[in-house]
């Protein structure tokens, strides 16, 4: 079985202030690890993934993340944040057999 | 390219009436389709998955299901609407099952 903590459901930071969103998984297989992000009443758009080789990942908007599997964590940052990062973000762990669990979500907002 | 439809985009329903959304597929073939429900605070539930036609898993017992008539369709139904099923129900697809999942916009279904 897999799971996904998103521990923080709400983070605001100020504009232009770097931001963490902190994701622990775990699995009992080597997984893919994903992060999406959701604008109001819209689908998810991937941000970023890890499937293997490098454990810093960068992805679309300035995002990146680290994977670190003796923490079993994929956090993601961006060094300073803008008004348009307002969203929800969804960490996602992927251990193959078709299934990807998804955390509860954290949201993001940045204040002016 | 590959592209997602999913419809409709709202829809309110009284209790006990039937359900049934549509999910459609285009530039892909065999692709792994998905269904998830969306509720406020509680992330994202994986309802079904099929990895092929006529192949539906499902992962929480309820009164909804799903079938996959053709290789890139693949509809959520329910007999009679509860209140409980109200939520945004998010189709997915993906080439395969460690890849990332591409989103449709999603169905805010409200039962009233």
């Amino acid at each position: 079985a897999q799971s996904v903590t998103q521990l923080d459901s709400q983070v605001p930071v100020f504009e232009e202030a770097p931001v963490e969103l902190r994701c622990n998984y775990s699995s009992s297989v080597s997984v893919y690890l994903f992060w999406y992000v959701q604008y109001p009443n819209q689908g998810l758009q991937l941000l970023l993934k890890y499937l293997s080789g490098s454990t810093l990942v960068k992805g679309i908007n300035g995002f990146e993340a680290e994977f670190n599997k003796s923490q079993t964590s994929f956090h993601l940052r961006k060094p300073s944040v803008h008004i348009s990062d307002t969203a929800e973000y969804f960490c996602a762990v992927s251990g193959g057999y078709q299934k990807v669990t998804f955390g509860t979500g954290t949201k993001l907002q940045v204040i002016p | 390219s590959q592209t997602i439809h999913q419809w409709p985009a709202t829809l309110v329903q009284p209790v006990g009436s039937p359900l049934s959304l549509e999910c459609t597929v285009e530039g892909t073939s065999n692709p792994n389709l998905y269904w998830y429900r969306q509720a406020a605070g509680r992330g994202l539930q994986l309802l079904f998955y099929s990895v092929g036609i006529g192949q539906i898993s499902s992962e929480v017992p309820q009164n909804l299901s799903a079938s996959r008539p053709q290789d890139r369709q693949f509809i959520l139904s329910s007999k009679k609407l509860l209140l409980s099923d109200s939520g945004f129900y998010l189709c997915a697809w993906s080439p395969h099952g460690d890849s990332p999942l591409h989103f449709g916009n999603g169905t805010r279904l409200t039962v009233t």
